[in-house]
């Protein structure tokens, strides 16, 4: 089937440190993949994505490069900041399906 | 500016009570989503729909009932089934109906917060 597996947080950094969050996948299909972003009390904010293998998504300094031989979708930004606190989902979509698969969630926090 | 607007906020639901979330967007979007959303758990679907007058079960529709009659609208029903409805209620749409075009990703609400008093 298809599934999204995030690493469990929290996590906690400090300002300016390197952040990575890992995502594994299992999809039928030939899969999307997405990184989605939940600011406390809000909804969801598409913030990457990548439509096939080694493509890599980008936007406001995060990274996630589409892995198909390791079926990941890591997350990665190399200086965090306070703003950046979230919650941050994984999800997949898949050419045969009609909706998303979404990973659990991972709470990040940054300290000043 | 095109978006999803969910509504109310805030709602309070008494004991056998069934209330109605609004979610209505202007994107001219096709599918629309209902996702429930539990502290420390990830996104779990209620319902979709791909097309005005038609509606699918997701993985947890029991005690919840929907209806698509305007492209534009996608009302959520929790009723008095539900046996634990306080949570974070999310509806999304998607300009991809169908095979093939779930690459565009969602556009969300900004979310319901239901608690039962």
């Amino acid at each position: 089937g298809n599934s999204v597996t995030q690493m469990e947080g929290p996590v906690t950094l400090s300002e300016e440190a390197f952040l990575t969050i890992n995502c594994t996948y299992t999809a039928t299909g030939y899969p999307s993949l997405f990184w989605y972003v939940q600011y406390p009390g809000e909804g969801l904010q598409l913030l990457l994505k990548a439509t096939k293998a080694d493509d890599k998504g980008s936007n406001k300094g995060f990274e996630a490069t589409y892995r198909k031989e390791t079926t990941s979708f890591h997350l990665e930004k190399g200086s965090v900041q306070v703003s950046d606190s979230a919650v941050y989902f994984c999800a997949l979509s898949v050419i045969t399906g009609n909706q998303f698969y979404f990973g659990t969630g991972t709470s990040l926090t940054v300290i000043p | 500016d095109g978006g999803i607007t969910q509504s109310p906020k805030y709602l309070f639901r008494k004991e056998g009570q069934n209330v109605t979330l609004s979610c209505e967007q202007n994107l001219n979007h096709d599918a629309m989503y209902w996702y429930r959303q539990d502290p420390g758990q990830g996104l779990r679907l209620i319902y979709y729909s791909q097309i005005v007058n038609d509606f699918q079960k997701g993985d947890i529709a029991e005690g919840y009932s929907v209806s698509r009659e305007k492209k534009e609208s996608f009302p959520l029903t929790v009723t008095s089934a539900q046996k634990n409805p306080t949570a974070f209620y999310l509806c999304a749409s998607s300009n991809a109906a169908g095979r093939g075009r779930l690459s565009y990703g969602y556009t969300f609400g900004s979310g319901t917060r239901l608690t039962v008093v």
